[in-house]
């Protein structure tokens, strides 16, 4: 199956500061979607890009499908943009796969 | 309010006892998805159904089963079979044909 690399695993940024995620697939994709879970466990859908650049607030995301690689951009980072973001990749079957996750604190 | 309901949030069973986590959607989507999440890693899929009365294994169907008798309604149950039930079960949906998926807000299950 396809695999699907997030880096870094782990982010500590202070309240106000940029970053950027990073998600490596091995295999050309139909959907890339960004999910950020939140301390309750509840996946809040981010972003739906199989390919191009998308923003939402001080979000964005570039997929690079030709390169199998998509970044989300988190700008003034805020303490209520802790947790775990997810990306998730889709290839010609019906199952998204996930990667393990990049775990993001942003402290005060 | 349209969404995603699962039930209960947290569900505690003896081990040897087969449990049913509850889905529905009414969205009115025609797929839908069961993942599990066990901690610090992503999520995996257990099983899917793309139209009523259909359904697929994902990647880890052993110890689980489901039906699909209505389009609204996904049950899972998890069986005395799975070897290792405690983990964070997702519920998820999509239109036809469409790429985009949508998640519920997840059960619990703690088996002891």
């Amino acid at each position: 199956g396809i695999q699907v690399e997030q880096s870094p695993p782990d982010l500590i940024l202070q309240e106000g500061a940029n970053s950027t995620l990073r998600c490596n697939f091995s295999d050309s994709v139909n959907n890339l979607q960004w999910f950020h879970q939140n301390p309750w466990g509840q996946l809040i859908n981010l972003f739906y890009i199989p390919s191009g650049t998308k923003q939402n607030g001080r979000l964005s995301a570039t997929t690079v499908a030709t390169e199998r690689y998509s970044l989300l951009y988190i700008s003034s980072s805020q303490t209520t943009d802790s947790g775990v973001y997810f990306c998730a990749v889709r290839s010609n079957d019906y199952k998204l796969s996930f990667g393990a996750g990049t775990t993001v604190t942003v402290r005060a | 309010d349209g969404g995603i309901t699962q039930s209960p949030k947290y569900l505690f069973r003896k081990e040897g006892q087969n449990v049913t986590l509850s889905c529905e959607q009414n969205l009115n989507h025609d797929a839908m998805y069961w993942y599990r999440q066990d901690p610090g890693q992503g999520l995996r899929l257990i099983y899917y159904s793309q139209i009523v009365n259909d359904f697929q294994k994902g990647d880890i169907a052993e110890g689980y089963s489901v039906s699909r008798e209505k389009k609204e309604s996904f049950p899972l149950t998890v069986t005395s079979a799975q070897k290792n039930p405690t983990a964070f079960y997702l519920c998820a949906s999509s239109k036809q044909y469409s790429y985009e998926q949508y998640f519920g807000p997840g059960t619990r299950l703690t088996v002891t």
